[in-house]
C-alpha cells in the first residue's frame, strides 16, 4: 500500500514569492491534515480535511496562507506571500477518519531566503 | 487546551543500555496516546498506540504504558541499538475533548546510541 505522497522534497524561495505543497492521502483515507514543524519542535496543526470540507482551520493563518482539497484526495497548501518566518518544514498526514491514527509523509523542507 | 510534555534531549546512550523517555499530557477528554519516531531525512513513523487508561502499546521492542492517575505515557525498552537513534514524540489524539483537532505534539527528544 503506497503511503501519503508529498511534492516537492524541498523547496528554496525569496520572500514575497508563492509557494505551493502538494499532498496525495493513502487510498480510502477521508481525513487530510496540514501540520507545521518548525526546527526543534513537534508538529502543529495547520487545517484538516473531511472529505472535501475544510472542518478545522483556526490555526492556518489566513492572510497569507490557503488550501484546498478538490475531490476530496489530493490536497494543495499554498503561501502567498512567503516570509521569512515560513521557513519550515510541512507535513501532510491522512487518516480513515479523525478517530484512527495518522500516517504522515515525509514533508516538504521550506527555505525562504 | 490539550498538551504534551516530553524530556529535553539530546539522550545519549550506550547501545544495550536502557531506554526510558519520560511524557506527560494534560486533555480535556479522554484521549489516546502516541509515540511517533522520525529517522533521520524521513517522515513520522507511528511506533506505538495506547487508546485507554492500562493499555500497554509496544513495538520493535519498544513498550509504554497509559496511566491516567499520573497522566503519563512513558517510552521505554530494553536494550536500545544503534539503529534506534532518532528523534522520539509523543503525541496525543482528543478528537471528542472538545478542542482543536488533530494531534497534539512534544517538543521530541533526540536519541542518540553510541555503538
Amino acid at each position: 500500500e503506497a503511503g501519503v505522497v508529498q511534492s516537492p522534497r524541498y523547496k528554496i524561495i525569496e520572500k514575497k514569492q508563492p509557494v505551493a505543497f502538494w499532498c496525495n492521502p493513502i487510498s480510502g483515507h477521508n481525513t487530510l491534515y496540514w501540520y507545521l514543524q518548525n526546527l526543534g519542535q513537534g508538529p502543529e496543526l495547520l487545517i484538516r480535511y473531511e472529505n472535501e470540507e475544510a472542518v478545522d482551520d483556526s490555526q492556518l493563518p489566513k492572510d497569507r496562507f490557503s488550501a484546498e482539497r478538490l475531490k476530496g484526495v489530493d490536497s494543495t497548501l499554498k503561501i502567498q506571500p512567503a516570509e521569512l518566518g515560513d521557513s519550515a518544514v510541512y507535513l501532510c498526514a491522512s487518516s480513515l477518519d479523525r478517530t484512527y491514527e495518522q500516517y504522515f509523509g515525509p514533508g516538504t523542507r521550506l527555505t525562504v531566503t | 487546551g490539550n498538551s504534551v510534555t516530553q524530556m529535553e534531549g539530546p539522550v545519549t546512550l550506550s547501545e544495550e543500555a536502557f531506554l526510558t523517555i519520560n511524557c506527560t499530557y494534560t486533555a480535556t477528554g479522554y484521549p489516546s496516546l502516541f509515540w511517533y519516531v522520525q529517522y533521520p531525512g524521513e517522515g513520522l513513523q507511528l511506533l506505538l498506540k495506547a487508546t485507554k487508561a492500562d493499555d500497554k502499546g509496544s513495538n520493535k521492542g519498544f513498550e509504554a504504558t497509559y496511566r491516567k492517575e499520573t497522566t503519563s505515557f512513558h517510552l521505554e525498552k530494553g536494550s536500545v541499538q544503534v539503529s534506534d537513534s532518532a528523534v522520539y514524540f509523543c503525541a496525543l489524539s482528543d478528537p471528542w475533548g472538545g478542542g482543536a483537532d488533530g494531534l497534539t505534539f512534544g517538543k521530541g527528544t533526540h536519541l542518540i546510541i553510541q555503538p
